[in-house]
């Protein structure tokens, strides 16, 4: 079935990079995302890449996906104090309704 | 302000009771998903509605029912509440086609609480 699998946390101090790493099952996933959850709000989509591409770069945010291990990573460059939050990775296909299956998150902590 | 709106923000309610929460997707999405984000079982799919019509049904109790109305805004009702339905509900929507290929847009969530 579909599954997608991120650990659960992640400390860093700030003004290093994060690394945060997913793996998921189905080798027809088409669209693959991070979204970030701040303390008492909902899900921000942070940035997405298709499955054809190895590599989006945005600002601070680069994304790599690695299709033959089905594994995708989210870097933030100079982790910032407001980078603290939870990043949910994310995936779907084509085949599955518009259906997005989300990983438990990675609650990122950031070290002074 | 994500464009999708949730009320109410907070709710506190005895076991047994029932709840309705609503939502008001971004103008223009055709498509409204509920998840249930609980500490222990993270972010659970319970139901989507495109443009009225159920599409995709997840781990959603009997206990719990959706509908999508012709306005396109939803209402998730939740009946004989135990206390582990306490969780953060969200509502996210999706564009024309209900293709959500680029992404979803979520509300800020129902807070429930059940004591």
């Amino acid at each position: 079935g579909e599954d997608v699998e991120q650990s659960l946390f992640l400390s860093v101090r700030e003004g290093d990079s994060s690394v945060i790493n997913c793996t998921y099952t189905d080798s027809s996933s088409t669209y693959l995302y991070w979204y970030k959850q701040e303390p008492g709000a909902g899900l921000q989509l942070l940035t997405y890449i298709f499955s054809n591409m190895d590599m989006k770069q945005d600002q601070r945010l680069t994304v790599l996906l690695n299709k033959k291990d089905k594994h995708l990573s989210l870097r933030i460059a100079d982790t910032q104090t407001g980078d603290s939050a939870i990043y949910f990775c994310a995936e779907t296909s084509m085949n599955r309704d518009d259906k997005i299956i989300f990983g438990k998150g990675t609650r990122l902590h950031i070290l002074p | 302000d994500s464009g999708v709106t949730q009320t109410p923000k907070h709710l506190i309610t005895a076991t047994g009771q029932r709840v309705t929460l609503r939502c008001s997707p971004r103008s223009g999405d055709l498509s409204v998903y509920w998840y249930q984000q609980s500490l222990d079982q993270g972010l659970q799919f319970l139901i989507q509605y495109y443009n009225g019509e159920e599409r995709a049904k997840g781990n959603i109790l009997e206990r719990f029912s959706a509908q999508q109305f012709p306005d396109l805004h939803s209402e998730l009702n939740l009946s004989s509440l135990e206390l582990g339905d306490s969780a953060l509900y969200f509502c996210a929507s999706s564009g024309a086609g209900g293709q959500g290929y680029y992404g979803y847009t979520f509300g800020s969530g129902t807070r429930l609480t059940v004591v």
